[in-house]
């Protein structure tokens, strides 16, 4: 298996402008996570999905982010209006299910917002 | 509530000493503990977990880990470090009584660095 694909690998764009990052999950596995991580904060949890249904997006910052999962293998991550605070590295990860299962890292999205 | 403290922002050490690089957590049951290395420019990569059993969990490229239930302490060892193990290291939990809900709760991450 190819792993966790993210893409673009690196995005930079304007403030104001509409993001829309991508991820392609292990196949078979049934949770996607995405994260964010930045030298203040760290690593930090936005969104989970089961099955293609959002489970838990209390770390969603604000409504200009969103997240889809249109099948089992695709899911975005979407902000609109993009903000200089919102640089950072996005990652996208898989399992099978919930820890003790491990989870699989793509090698993330690094988005600069000028 | 569940959380994890990596102490130390940085760990140094000489090629071919040991080294520790510590984690505490806090969970209302019994935990999932898990270590992650990022390399630079890469997405995390999975080292070891804890689930139950014997204390001392051995993973990849040499590590091991060791659960102390007292200390609430997950300290990631390995005995000779190598340069190449250079890399940005985060500790995780998640609360193993949490059911259904819940993810991983990740540390702030330690940067070891290892000198010839």
């Amino acid at each position: 298996d190819a792993g966790v694909i993210q893409s673009p690998r690196h995005e930079v764009t304007e403030m104001g402008q509409e993001v829309t990052l991508r991820c392609k999950p292990i196949s078979g596995h049934d949770y996607l996570f995405w994260y964010r991580q930045t030298m203040m904060r760290g690593l930090e949890l936005l969104i989970y999905f089961n099955n293609n249904v959002p489970i838990d997006d209390s770390g969603m910052p604000e409504d200009r982010f969103s997240a889809k999962m249109p099948n089992a293998s695709f899911s975005t991550l979407k902000i609109q209006p993009s903000e200089p605070r919102d640089s950072a590295v996005y990652f996208c990860a898989s399992s099978l299910i919930l820890p003790p299962e491990t989870q699989y890292f793509g090698p993330g999205t690094r988005l600069l917002v000028l | 509530a569940q959380s994890v403290a990596q102490p130390e922002d940085q760990v140094n050490v000489a090629e071919g000493n040991p080294l520790t690089v510590k984690c505490t957590y806090s969970v209302s049951g019994n935990p999932y503990l898990f270590w992650y290395v990022q390399y630079p420019n890469r997405g995390l990569q999975f080292l070891l977990k804890y689930i139950t059993g014997d204390n001392l969990v051995k993973g990849s490229y040499g590590f091991e880990a060791e659960f102390n239930k007292s200390q609430t302490s997950f300290h990631l060892k390995k005995p000779s470090a190598l340069v190449s193990d250079s890399a940005l290291y985060f500790c995780a939990v998640r609360d193993a009584d949490g059911g259904s809900q819940g993810n991983l709760i990740f540390g702030k991450g330690t940067k070891l660095s290892v000198k010839p």
